[in-house]
């Protein structure tokens, strides 16, 4: 099974600040990786999807890189509705899906 | 509008069965693959099962196989989970998905306690 690690577990920074979020995969997934936002007591909301692609309707200060095992999210300019817990998720496994263990952001 | 409802969450003892119901709308539900994803109560999300679009495939993550049946009627655009021999590390809020490649759309959830 294709294991997935995130880094950092969590970080705190302030409104304006550039925040990077790195997942590593135990095997290469090519571009098989999603990236999503959860906030407290609500569903999670996609991001970014084959590793770099922008889901419609999402801030274009996320971004997204990486192919085979190693990906970042990267939030060019923090503000305060960023507040949330996020998670990678790897889709390269034919069904079989494995999220990360998500990086907590605050300000 | 593109919209999942949960419903069928509840109290139940282990060893208890319980079934969950997605109800789906705004897009074509029989073209999709759809999929349930869990989240334990402080902790990570957690993929269970998806479902071809005919339902005609299923796939499990290894610690629900043999417990847990994923369902789908697509004449009521509905998905269902039938839990069956239900454990206490099954308690969580269960999400159902529309699933693209990757899951884009989520419901709002359902939570499921399984204690005596």
């Amino acid at each position: 099974d294709i294991q997935m690690t995130q880094s950092p577990s969590s970080v705190s920074a302030s409104v304006g600040d550039r925040v990077t979020i790195t997942c590593q995969a135990s095997q290469g997934i090519s571009s098989w990786l999603a990236w999503y936002q959860q906030k407290p007591g609500k569903a999670p909301k996609l991001l970014i999807y084959a590793a770099s692609r922008l889901q419609s309707g999402v801030p274009p200060r996320f971004s997204g890189s990486g192919s085979g095992t190693h990906f970042t999210l990267t939030i060019s300019s923090l503000q305060p509705e960023d507040v949330a817990t996020y998670y990678c998720l790897q889709a390269s496994t034919l069904h079989l899906f494995t999220f990360g263990p998500g990086t907590t952001v605050d300000i | 509008e593109v919209q999942m409802v949960e419903s069928g969450g509840g109290l139940v003892q282990p060893g208890g069965s319980l079934r969950l119901l997605c109800a789906a709308s705004g897009f074509t539900f029989g073209d999709y693959w759809m999929t349930w994803v869990r989240q334990a109560p402080g902790k990570g999300l957690e993929w269970v099962a998806n479902i071809k679009y005919d339902g005609r495939e299923t796939f499990y993550v290894d610690s629900v196989k043999g417990r847990f049946t994923i369902s789908r009627d697509n004449a009521k655009n509905s998905l269902y989970l039938q839990m069956d021999s239900l454990r206490a590390e099954d308690t969580a809020v269960y999400f159902c998905a529309r699933l693209e490649a990757y899951m884009d759309v989520w419901g709002e959830g359902t939570t499921v306690t399984v204690s005596s």
